[in-house]
């Protein structure tokens, strides 16, 4: 199993250029989040989904889309890049009901918005 | 809504020292209690966890036991090493059932440094 795995590792935009980042896993897990990270406030949940075709918003959204239309995959786009997203990027899976739920880190965007 | 809180860092120690990174939450209910690992570069790995009070979560000689009485999840190790220089975060999940699984709560993490 490769696990979680994202890309690009690393992506340099410029303001208001769209992009999108993937992530996908390989274990059949249910459910999958988007958690962004900076310096001294931790990890925060952007958005997340308990399964195909089903989304909810986290702590942070705006300025991003998610959408996941199958169950390996939930891509992160962002429409219009701004300075305040520079940022490093995890996405994460888990089991749903009947499983541990712990949650498995892919190794990481790391984001800078100029 | 739900929180945590962690000690303030970073945190500089001597090999073989004993650590301790204080961790303390707010929430509704009896969530489950985490603490991950980021080493340099990498993305976040589970350490342990605990998911009732009074439970006590244990791996590669850190430990953390859930007190629900002080909404505490400490961590520590007796003897610390070079290679447990890293960042570590708590965590908490809410047991509200359905799509609560799939949200984690974090603090704002703690960077150990360890010294030979």
């Amino acid at each position: 199993n490769a696990g979680v795995t994202q890309t690009p590792k690393f992506q340099v935009l410029k303001t208001g250029q769209s992009m999108t980042l993937q992530c996908a896993q390989d274990m059949n897990h249910e459910y999958m989040s988007w958690y962004r990270q900076d310096p001294g406030m931790g990890l925060r949940l952007i958005h997340y989904s308990v399964g195909a075709g089903i989304t909810d918003q986290g702590e942070v959204p705006n300025g991003y889309n998610v959408s996941r239309s199958t169950t390996e995959d939930f891509p992160l786009r962002l429409l219009s890049a701004a300075p305040s997203q520079t940022s490093v990027y995890f996405c994460a899976s888990s089991r749903g009901t009947g499983g541990d739920h712990e949650q498995y880190f892919g190794p990481g965007t790391r984001l800078t918005v100029t | 809504g739900n929180s945590v809180t962690q000690m303030e860092g970073p945190v500089t120690l001597s090999e073989e020292a004993f650590l301790t990174i204080n961790c303390t939450y707010t929430a509704t209910g009896y969530p489950s209690l985490f603490w991950y690992v980021q080493y340099p570069g990498e993305g976040l790995q589970l350490l342990l966890k605990a998911t009732k009070a009074d439970d006590k979560g244990s791996n590669k000689g850190f430990e953390a036991t859930y007190r629900k009485e002080t909404t505490s999840f400490h961590l520590e190790k007796g003897s610390v090493q070079v290679s447990d220089s890293a960042v570590y975060f708590c965590a908490l999940r809410p047991n509200a059932g359905g799509t609560s699984y799939g949200k984690l709560t974090f603090g704002q993490g703690t960077i150990l440094t360890v010294h030979p």
